[in-house]
């Protein structure tokens, strides 16, 4: 079963304005959130992440949110560049467990940028 | 500052070939992992190692195998390619299970 689901395969914003990427999670155990990044021919590069304590974590022009009661997670892009244009892809582990905690990933969302 | 290192970056194998995947990391993480990404699945883990000296399976194991020969290597081994083991695959590290973990450049192969 899918436990993190990513359902827009595809999202497109103008240049400047707010980019949101949705996330859902079916597994309660989870207690860390991360979003990676991805370029074509390259590796996923970690972006920001956010522990189950907090409902919100910034870092510049990304900002994570996240509704535990919901199992929802989004990222937020503010202003969107069209060099944000990538594919994201969300994760979560549940670092609580003793054993078997890694990170299960997304499958992903493209987004494009438009200038 | 190399990070997580992947080879080759490229191969075309043939079915029933046998090929390993190498990778290395110099960060002097614990945790290393081999995630294939297939389109609209996302990345898949297939084989981890939370530390030196053990290795457990993840969601798609079968017709892998892996060694982690030290700290710094992990490589990925396919004895009998097969066409559905076409992908991409990543080799990742991380300071310890379920915390970030820090990408290689992937491996692109392809099985005819």
């Amino acid at each position: 079963d899918q436990q993190v689901k990513q359902n827009s395969p595809s999202l497109s914003v103008q240049e400047g304005r707010i980019s949101i990427l949705n996330c859902d999670y079916t597994n309660s155990m989870f207690d860390y959130f991360l979003w990676y990044k991805k370029y074509p021919a390259e590796g996923p590069t970690f972006l920001i992440s956010i522990s189950s304590i907090k409902d919100k974590n910034e870092d510049g022009r990304f900002t994570v949110f996240l509704n535990k009661s919901a199992k929802h997670l989004s990222l937020h892009i503010v202003p969107s560049q069209p060099g944000d244009s990538a594919v994201y892809f969300c994760a979560a582990s549940a670092r609580g467990e003793t054993s078997g905690s890694r990170l299960t990933f997304g499958e992903g969302t493209q987004l494009t940028v438009n200038p | 500052n190399a990070g997580v290192t992947q080879t080759p970056k490229f191969q075309v194998l043939k079915t029933g070939q046998s090929m390993t995947l190498q990778c290395a990391q110099d960060m002097n993480h614990n945790s290393m992992y081999w995630y294939r990404q297939d389109p609209g699945m996302g990345l898949r883990l297939i084989y981890y190692s939370a530390s030196e000296g053990t290795t457990d399976k993840g969601e798609v194991p079968n017709g892998y195998n892996v060694s982690r020969l030290n700290k710094r290597e992990f490589s990925l081994r396919l004895e009998s390619a097969a066409p559905s083991q076409t992908s991409v695959y990543f080799c990742a590290s991380s300071p310890r299970e379920g915390t970030e973990a820090f990408f290689g450049q992937g491996t692109r192969l392809t099985v005819v």
